[in-house]
């Protein structure tokens, strides 16, 4: 089936230490984006890719870096710069907006946790 | 920076009412998206829209550009159809910059 896969689930981070989280797509869908969720807030921006070799920072990069070497994948390190990464983190795709009838496909999210 | 609101936060209704929940947004915007998450966290995507009304099941979503408001009703519901719908809108025509996002409401249907 297609569709998007993140891992892991759950990832606990000691001080100072970078981690990083896993997006692989096989829908062939060129934009890939990151995104945060905190309690009681909306999902926030953190970088998106409209293409291989190719990625924006959103509206909350600071902290967070990411690769775009395939189509197929989007990683996504929190390095110790990101001083509140406690969060859930959600990797999307989406259809060509030149579709008419764009769709965002969503993986499971990685819960990470700080130590 | 476009703002995106929704009511009702929460709303608990028992099985079979008729739900309504609201989005307003603040500047002009290409597409429209409701989403739904179960508490497990996964995001589904339930509708996109730029003008009028989609109908899919027993869900149906409008939206009203010139009033900067969207509406997601459920007929008919379900326990099931406990989950959080989220309200996210994208500015602009260019690119594949992301999505802006409201909080969220909380809906729970009781038995």
């Amino acid at each position: 089936d297609g569709g998007i896969t993140q891992s892991p689930k759950y990832l606990f981070r000691k001080e100072g230490q970078n981690v990083t989280l896993s997006c692989e797509q096989n829908l062939n869908h060129d934009a890939m984006y990151w995104y945060r969720q905190d309690p009681g807030q909306g999902l926030r921006l953190i970088y998106y890719s409209q293409i291989v070799n190719d990625f924006q920072k959103g509206d909350i990069a600071e902290g967070y870096s990411v690769s775009r070497e395939k189509k197929e994948s989007f990683p996504l390190t929190v390095t110790s710069a990101q001083k509140n990464p406690t969060a859930f983190y959600l990797c999307a795709s989406s259809t060509p907006r030149t579709s008419g009838s764009e769709t965002q496909y969503f993986g499971p999210g990685t819960r990470l946790l700080v130590l | 920076k476009n703002e995106v609101e929704q009511s009702p936060q929460n709303l608990t209704a028992q099985e079979g009412e008729f739900i309504t929940i609201n989005c307003s947004y603040s500047v002009g915007i290409s597409a429209l998206h409701w989403l739904q998450q179960h508490p497990g966290g996964g995001i589904v995507s339930l509708f996109m829209l730029s003008s009028g009304k989609k109908k899919h099941g027993r869900l149906i979503a409008t939206i009203n550009i010139q009033e900067k408001h969207s509406s997601l009703h459920i007929t008919a519901s379900h326990p099931r159809d406990s989950a959080v719908y989220i309200c996210a809108v994208r500015v602009g025509r260019g690119g594949a910059d992301g999505l802006t996002f409201g909080k969220g409401t909380h809906l729970i249907i009781q038995p």
